[in-house]
């Protein structure tokens, strides 16, 4: 069974550009959760998308966004990128239930210079 | 304050201790709780989920919950150099598949 594939896996963008992060989930899995690490300020969640439609949102600006397409693949966006951006972007792939039957991805790093 | 706390380590200990890690919450809607294992540029990985108060071994690691004192904490027996990771601890309300994280403890085992 194929894992939680992210691409690209690094990446490097200048300040004021806009990145897209793609998620493939697990075969079967309708449920893609995204999540930013940080060395400050940790892993905070960023939205969840279950068939096609966002159900939870963290505390983001909404210079980040995402989408789901019908296959359950996950695209994140950010615009206008900061410094700040810099990060580790991780998704998470659920079937049934809560996260505790999640698997993450090994994530897309992000340097914005 | 943050929902979750955890101990920031760095924690380093010899081969074959017992690890204790640590983590407090605020939040009481908190009902499920994880503890995940993250190696250098990898993704977290899930090792050991609970519901309720009380303790669940599996293998090596051992979760216990106490809802009342509103802490979890996750012990490694025996522990090997392969245990050197970061361990991050995170709690869901219901499954609604937004963790909160704690801050992760780095651990170091020497052989």
């Amino acid at each position: 069974k194929a894992g939680v594939t992210q691409t690209p896996r690094y990446l490097i963008k200048t300040r004021g550009q806009q990145v897209t992060l793609s998620c493939s989930p697990i075969s079967g899995h309708r449920s893609v959760s995204w999540y930013q690490q940080t060395p400050g300020q940790g892993l905070q969640f960023l939205f969840e998308y279950f068939s096609e439609t966002q159900r939870n949102k963290g505390n983001f600006p909404g210079r980040f966004s995402g989408r789901q397409f019908s296959n359950s693949r996950s695209e994140m966006n950010v615009s206008t990128l900061e410094l700040g951006d810099s990060a580790l972007y991780l998704c998470a792939s659920t079937g049934t239930g809560g996260s505790w039957g999640a698997f993450f991805g090994q994530g897309t790093r992000l340097t914005v210079v | 304050q943050k929902e979750v706390e955890q101990d920031p380590g760095p924690l380093s200990v010899p081969e074959g201790a017992i690890v204790s890690l640590n983590c407090t919450y605020s939040n009481s809607a908190f009902q499920y709780f994880m503890w995940y294992r993250q190696y250098s540029r990898k993704g977290p990985e899930l090792l050991m989920y609970t519901y309720s108060s009380g303790n669940k071994e599996d293998g090596r690691f051992t979760a216990q919950v106490d809802k009342s004192s509103k802490y979890i904490s996750l012990f490694i027996r025996d522990s090997q150099p392969s245990d050197s990771a970061t361990y991050l601890c995170a709690m869901e309300i219901g499954s609604a598949r937004q963790l909160t994280f704690g801050s992760g403890t780095q651990l170091t085992v020497l052989p």
